[in-house]
């Protein structure tokens, strides 16, 4: 069974902070790692996706990928209001279409 | 280009009624999946199809069925609802090829059962 490990939170930072979020995995094959974001009420919508070890920026986020340690995580520069939501990391194998989601890290905003 | 579609948005159902969730997409996807969604559960996945005219069960398949009805279509079959799958589900779908595997979900449907 694969496992993929979130703090639930929620994790309150001040605006324009950086918000740290971190994931870990159990499966050392997994190739394929995302990050959703999904409002309350809503449904999950997809920010980032990474493949490889290192770091993947797209405008205020990056994503960070450490196989060796089973660990991804997403850091928000310049965090907005806005970014408060439940936050879902996704891990999936290579070559495969599933991939298991964590519960989620409630992220809190404080203007 | 609407994404992922799912109807209804909300439905409420009695213990042993039947309903069939609708989703569709419109982006070629060859990937589409089911997940239910609870409080401190997470997305967990029901069933899924990696192209059209294969279904696969994933982690909580039971009490339910799906139909790949062409590679748009894929739904969602409740035949005797009961109260544990009071949920919201989402429908999602994928390229499924190459490195492609993000998944794009719809808007979900809210189902209580009583």
């Amino acid at each position: 069974q694969k496992e993929v490990e979130q703090n639930s939170g929620p994790l309150s930072v001040p605006e324009g902070a950086i918000a740290s979020l971190n994931c870990t995995y159990s499966d050392r094959g997994s190739q394929s790692f995302f990050w959703y974001r999904q409002y309350s009420g809503k449904s999950p919508e997809l920010i980032m996706s990474i493949y490889s070890n290192g770091d993947k920026e797209d405008g205020r986020f990056t994503a960070q990928l450490n196989k060796a340690s089973q660990y991804v995580s997403l850091l928000i520069r310049d965090s907005q209001p806005s970014d408060s939501a439940t936050y879902l990391c996704a891990v999936g194998g290579g070559g495969y279409q599933k991939v298991t989601f964590g519960t989620g890290t409630k992220l809190q905003v404080i203007p | 280009n609407a994404g992922v579609t799912q109807t209804p948005k909300f439905q409420v159902l009695k213990t042993g009624q039947s309903m069939t969730l609708q989703c569709a997409q419109d982006m070629n996807h060859n990937s589409m999946y089911w997940y239910r969604q609870d409080p401190g559960m997470g997305l967990r996945l029901i069933y899924y199809s990696a192209s059209e005219g294969t279904t696969d069960k994933g982690e909580v398949p039971n009490g339910y069925n799906v139909s790949r009805l062409n590679k748009r279509e894929f739904s969602l079959r409740l035949e005797s609802a009961a109260p544990s799958q009071t949920s919201v589900y989402f429908c999602a779908s994928s390229e499924g090829t190459g490195d492609m595997y993000e998944q794009y979900f719809g808007p979900g449907t809210r189902l209580t059962v009583t």
